[in-house]
């Protein structure tokens, strides 16, 4: 089975500071990671995903995030957070092969201005 | 239609009533998710459907949970007889790729509120 834990259930960090969120997963079986952002009464968005090859993978919007597979970690991070980006986000694996997502309980990040 | 269209917003119902979730989904997606997300926790998968073939209902908690998608495209979950710990945001996502293809990510509706009383 697979699961994913995101530790830190809340992150309040200054405007223009760095952040880190941190996901380990366990899994037997090989595994895609995401990360998805859920702003205020609006669904989950994709913000970025690993599916194989360069271990950093970046979103448009300036987070990263970088696949440890020795370490089971996919820590996402960014260099200067801005208060547009308050919102909970979420780690979540799939099976490679498989259909259903699972999730971490989720990291409320929040800019303090 | 443009995105993953969720209602109602919010519902409120009486322990023991019957209530009905209505997913649309992206025009054209062939794969739609039923994901419960209860206060404080991560989405959990409830169950998956290929066109109107419901492959997957292992996550359904108990049988007073029942989806459908009868013409592969709008789905319906149903909760019979409603209980306080079902109280959750019900979330919908699609996917315009088949079985097997989580690569590709899936849209996710804005969910429905559901609140037992």
């Amino acid at each position: 089975a697979q699961s994913v834990t995101q530790l830190d259930s809340q992150v309040p960090v200054f405007e223009e500071a760095p952040v880190e969120l941190r996901c380990n997963y366990s899994s037997s079986v090989s595994v895609y990671l995401f990360w998805y952002v859920q702003y205020p009464n609006q669904g989950l968005q994709l913000l970025l995903k690993y599916l194989s090859g360069s271990t950093l993978v970046e979103s448009i919007n300036g987070f990263e995030a970088e696949f440890n597979k020795s370490q089971t970690s996919f820590h996402l991070r960014k260099p200067s957070v801005h208060i547009s980006d308050t919102a909970e986000y979420f780690c979540a694996v799939t099976k490679i092969t498989g259909n259903q997502f699972y999730f971490g309980t989720g990291t409320s990040l929040t800019v303090i201005p | 239609g443009a995105g993953v269209s969720q209602s109602p917003r919010y519902k409120v119902a009486k322990r023991g009533q019957d209530v009905a979730l209505r997913c649309d989904p992206i025009s054209g997606h062939v794969s739609l998710f039923w994901y419960q997300q209860a206060l404080g926790q991560g989405p959990e998968f409830l169950t998956y459907f290929q066109n109107e073939a419901q492959l997957d209902k292992s996550g359904l908690p108990s049988d007073r949970f029942f989806a459908e998608r009868p013409e592969g495209s709008v789905s319906t979950l149903k909760i019979q007889r409603t209980q306080q710990e079902d109280s959750a945001v019900y979330l919908c996502a699609s996917s315009s790729r088949g079985a097997g293809s989580p690569e590709y990510g899936y849209t996710f509706g804005s969910g429905t509120r559901l609140t037992v009383v």
